[in-house]
């Protein structure tokens, strides 16, 4: 099966733009979660999609949203960019549940200038 | 927020050498899951273990849990420069055991 794709891979934005990035599950997956990395921060729980349902969310503010879609894939929105904003943002999908084996994908790398 | 905790946060060693690193956590979990990272991509699922077991080997690597100290370790025995990544472990510990929540990662370097 195809592992986890996300894109783009590479982003670079400036303050105030809106980014939408892309994470497409492995094939049968249907729970999708995504993550914020950064060096301060670590890894951070965004929000897990499951059947187009959001079942969970970290904490973050509105500005971060996301959706997901019939065929399982999922998209993040971050709008009015901040410079904080600037992470690696990882999808990882799993069969069912959030809190099981997670598959990531190689990450959308976001720069705000 | 993060639950866990790893320690070191950074571990040199050479090839051939056994690398231990540790992971506590706050509060009840269902399972303890431990994941590698390379240099800034994605994490990839090294192993699962659930809170009724104290052991669990997969290849070179051995995870021990002890609920009762809310700790975890992972050895990599005989380790190999294609072992230099980071470590990360992840509970299940929240609300609803409903997502993972990450540690804050060891940054294992091995030399050859």
């Amino acid at each position: 099966k195809a592992g986890v794709t996300q894109t783009p891979r590479y982003l670079i934005k400036t303050r105030g733009q809106q980014v939408t990035l892309s994470c497409s599950p492995i094939s049968g997956h249907r729970s999708v979660s995504w993550y914020q990395q950064t060096p301060g921060q670590g890894l951070q729980f965004l929000f897990e999609y499951f059947s187009e349902t959001q079942r969970n969310k970290g904490n973050f503010p509105g500005r971060f949203s996301g959706r997901q879609f019939s065929n399982s894939r999922s998209e993040m929105n971050v709008s009015t960019l901040e410079l904080g904003d600037s992470a690696l943002y990882l999808c990882a999908s799993s069969p069912l549940a959030a809190q099981e084996t997670q598959y990531f994908g190689p990450g959308t790398r976001l720069l705000v200038l | 927020s993060q639950q866990g905790e790893e320690d070191p946060q950074a571990l040199s060693i050479q090839e051939g050498e056994n690398a231990t690193m540790n992971c506590s956590y706050k509060t009840s979990i269902n399972n303890l899951q431990w994941y590698r990272q390379n240099s800034g991509r994605g994490l990839v699922h090294l192993i699962l273990i659930r809170s009724n077991e104290r052991e669990k080997h997969s290849g070179r690597l051995r995870v021990t849990l002890d609920t009762s100290k809310k700790s975890s370790s992972l050895l990599i025995t005989a380790s190999r420069a294609a072992d230099t990544a980071s470590y990360f472990c992840a509970t299940d510990a929240d609300t609803g055991f409903q997502k993972l929540v990450f540690g804050t990662g060891t940054r294992l370097l091995v030399s050859p």
